[in-house]
């Protein structure tokens, strides 16, 4: 494990469906992101929390809705999602200090399949 | 604009030294990272650089020149385990903006 865990690790949902990504950290990290991966391209990073609260949002589509509960966890709401969706996303945390190399420490991913 | 620039395949011997090479064009550059990714897994930290120059960690080195805007990972004494997708990321600014390159699929072979 690498001290962040992302569940489900594979996911197939269809486009009218409902579901929620999970991720969780036990790094004592203040800032919590999602990446999306696609194949063949760079990650695009899609939302940061910084201390709970959302301090980036990278002109995500609305059926992506993030929240951050608390500082060890992380949720991705999914909803009418479309095909081009299908990615593998990525929870990271890292250490947000005044000096020093912001190191994100990543998850294994969600592996996300729309139908 | 932002840019990121890392070839997309490269294929080495074992045993063999490779250097797989990043050019960016970002606004406000603060460092330069190196993760590796194995298949299926999660991005690992390799490195990190900021000022000029090469830092040495085991088989593996990075290298920063911030006037070209390039940097380069070399791997020494390649392992089969060593085939995996290595991701270049700029730091834009100081904190938590980084810009990822698509990442160099490396394949080690015997």
């Amino acid at each position: 494990e690498t001290g962040v865990t992302q569940t489900p690790r594979h996911l197939v949902m269809g486009m009218t469906n409902k579901k929620s990504l999970k991720c969780e950290q036990h790094l004592g990290h203040n800032a919590m992101y999602w990446y999306k991966q696609s194949a063949k391209k760079p990650l695009e990073l899609m939302f940061v929390y910084s201390l709970e609260e959302r301090v980036e949002n990278n002109s995500v589509p609305s059926r992506f809705s993030p929240e951050c509960p608390n500082s060890s966890h992380l949720f991705l709401h999914l909803h009418t999602l479309q095909p081009e969706d299908s990615a593998l996303y990525l929870c990271a945390s890292s250490h947000q200090g005044t000096s020093g190399a912001n190191v994100l420490t990543f998850g294994a991913g969600s592996r996300l399949t729309v139908l | 604009g932002q840019n990121i620039d890392q070839p997309t395949e490269m294929t080495a011997t074992e045993g063999a030294i490779v250097q797989i090479n990043c050019t960016y064009q970002t606004s406000g550059f603060n460092g330069l990272f190196w993760y590796q990714q194995h298949a299926g897994e999660a991005p690992t930290f390799l490195s990190y650089n900021v000022l000029d120059g090469l830092e040495e960690k085991g088989r593996f080195s990075s290298f920063l020149s911030r006037s070209k805007g390039y940097s380069y990972l070399l791997l020494k004494e390649l392992q089969m385990k060593d085939s995996a997708s290595y991701l270049c990321a700029a730091v834009m600014e100081y904190g938590n903006k980084l810009v990822f390159g698509a990442g160099t699929i490396l394949r080690v072979k015997s």
